[in-house]
């Protein structure tokens, strides 16, 4: 069974534009959950979502948004960047249905450089 | 708000030796807990589910275990290889509205040969 994965790997850009990236769940997983890693922060929860509603929302600012496909692919897209942006964003899904207790497997990231 | 402590942030030992990662956090009402490893500039792979009505799990060299009432977990690695060199992330699962993972800072493991 095919892994998680991320579009694209690797992202450079400038400050103040706006990037999208995208993820892939594994195949029959309805929950997809973003997250913002780096060197200083550690992992950050970004937003969850389930079933093409977002369940969940981390303390990020509303730059940050994100949403769902029928299909349970799920892209992220952060407007106006900032060099603070700059960071390796990883995605992650589960097979839960609704309920808790269940594994979550992650892609490779993408790795976002903002100049 | 949860808050999930690694220690050591960094250990280095011989191969050969068995070694024991901590993680403690703050909340004691958590779904369950799962413990990652991480390769430089990669994503994360899972190694150790522990359900809340559960108390350790085992994969091969590894063995996790779950106290919730104190607020810990451990990893144990048995005869560490080269090969486990990288950081070990544990993460909380809770429920809000949704679910939600809180993260460790990790413990960046370096064995030896």
């Amino acid at each position: 069974k095919a892994g998680v994965t991320q579009t694209p790997r690797y992202l450079i850009k400038t400050r103040g534009q706006q990037v999208t990236l995208s993820c892939s769940p594994i195949s029959g997983h309805r929950s997809v959950s973003w997250y913002q890693q780096t060197p200083g922060q550690g992992l950050q929860f970004l937003f969850e979502y389930f079933s093409e509603t977002q369940r969940n929302k981390g303390n990020f600012p509303g730059r940050f948004s994100g949403r769902q496909f029928s299909n349970s692919r799920s892209e992220m897209n952060v407007s106006t960047l900032e060099l603070g942006d700059s960071a390796l964003y990883l995605c992650a899904s589960s097979g839960k249905t609704g309920a808790m207790d269940s594994e979550q497997y992650f892609g490779p990231g993408t790795r976002l450089t903002v100049t | 708000k949860q808050e999930v402590t690694q220690i050591p942030a960094a250990l280095s030992v011989p191969e050969g030796e068995n070694l024991v990662l901590n993680c403690s956090f703050t909340d004691s009402a958590i779904y369950n807990l799962q413990w990652f490893r991480q390769d430089p500039g990669k994503g994360l792979t899972s190694l150790l589910l522990i359900q809340s009505s559960q108390r350790e799990q085992t994969s091969g060299r590894l063995n996790a275990s779950l106290d919730k009432s104190s607020g810990r977990s451990t990893l144990y690695i048995a005869a560490s290889q080269p090969g486990d060199s990288a950081t070990y992330l544990c993460a909380v699962e809770v429920w809000d509205t949704g679910n939600q993972f809180y993260f460790g800072t990790g413990t960046s493991l370096t064995v030896i040969p």
